[in-house]
C-alpha cells in the first residue's frame, strides 16, 4: 500500500549474496525496516535503518538506504536455506505508528 | 519477549456468518493493528486503535469492524462474512512512541465457504 514497491521473487543458490530492494515514495519516511515471514507465521523483525543513515550491517545483514532514490536494499551475505522466506520492507511515517508495507519478495535459496 | 497471541490459526466459515478473530499481546501496548495478506499485495492495513475504545480506519475498512474494551485485547469482527475476506489475518502491536516496530502474531488463515 501507499507505494511501497518491491519485486515478487528472487531465487538464489546457498552460499550467494541475495539482493532484496526496495522503493517507497514518501519523503516524509523517517525508518525503514525489513521484516521476514517464514511459512505459517508471523512477520519478524529483522532489522530497520533510520532515514539519516545510509547503511547498516548486523552480521550477514546490510541495509543500504539511497533517500534521494528512495531505494532501500537488504543484502544477505552467505545465504543459506534457512533464509528461504518471504522479505517485506516496510516505512513508516509520523502518523499513529502506521506502517506501509511492500508486497513482498520471497526468497528461494536452493542447495 | 513481546508475545502477540491470535485465538485461532485457521477458520472454516460460511458466507453471512459473524466471525470473530480476536488478538491479545502482553507488553502493555498502546498501538494494536489488523492488516490482512494477500499474495501479490502484501499487507494491508484494516484497522488500527492507539488507545482503549479508540479506533481509526486503515486503508481497507470496509466489511469489518473492530472492538477494543481493553488495553490487551484488539478485536476484528466480520458482521457478514464473504468469500472475498477469505485471507490470512495478521494482528501487531507496538508502543505508543513514534517509529516503534511493530510486533506481529502468528496469523490467522480464514477460509470463507
Amino acid at each position: 500500500g501507499e507505494d511501497v514497491e518491491q519485486s515478487l521473487f528472487l531465487s538464489v543458490r546457498e552460499g550467494d549474496s541475495s539482493v532484496i530492494n526496495c522503493t517507497y515514495t514518501d519523503s516524509s519516511s523517517t525508518y525503514l525496516y525489513w521484516y521476514k515471514q517464514e511459512p505459517g507465521a508471523g512477520l519478524q523483525l529483522l532489522t530497520y535503518i533510520f532515514s539519516n543513515m545510509d547503511m547498516k550491517q548486523d552480521q550477514r545483514l546490510t541495509v543500504l538506504l539511497n533517500k534521494k532514490d528512495k531505494h532501500l536494499s537488504l543484502r544477505i551475505a552467505d545465504t543459506q536455506t534457512g533464509d528461504s522466506a518471504i522479505y517485506f520492507c516496510a516505512e513508516s511515517r509520523y502518523n499513529f505508528n502506521k506502517f506501509y508495507f511492500g508486497s513482498g519478495t520471497k526468497l528461494n535459496v536452493k542447495p | 519477549d513481546v508475545k502477540v497471541t491470535q485465538s485461532s490459526r485457521y477458520l472454516v466459515k460460511r458466507t453471512g456468518e459473524k466471525v470473530f478473530l480476536e488478538c491479545v499481546q502482553d507488553m502493555d501496548h498502546e498501538n494494536m493493528f489488523w492488516y490482512r495478506q494477500d499474495p501479490g499485495l502484501g499487507l494491508r492495513l484494516i484497522y488500527f486503535s492507539y488507545d482503549v475504545k479508540m479506533k481509526e480506519k486503515g486503508d481497507i475498512p470496509e466489511g469489518y469492524s473492530v472492538s477494543r474494551e481493553k488495553k490487551e485485547r484488539f478485536s476484528l469482527i466480520l458482521e457478514s462474512a464473504s468469500t472475498n475476506q477469505t485471507s490470512m489475518y495478521l494482528c501487531a502491536s507496538s508502543r505508543g512512541k513514534a517509529q516503534e516496530t511493530q510486533y506481529f502474531g502468528p496469523g490467522t488463515r480464514l477460509l470463507v465457504l
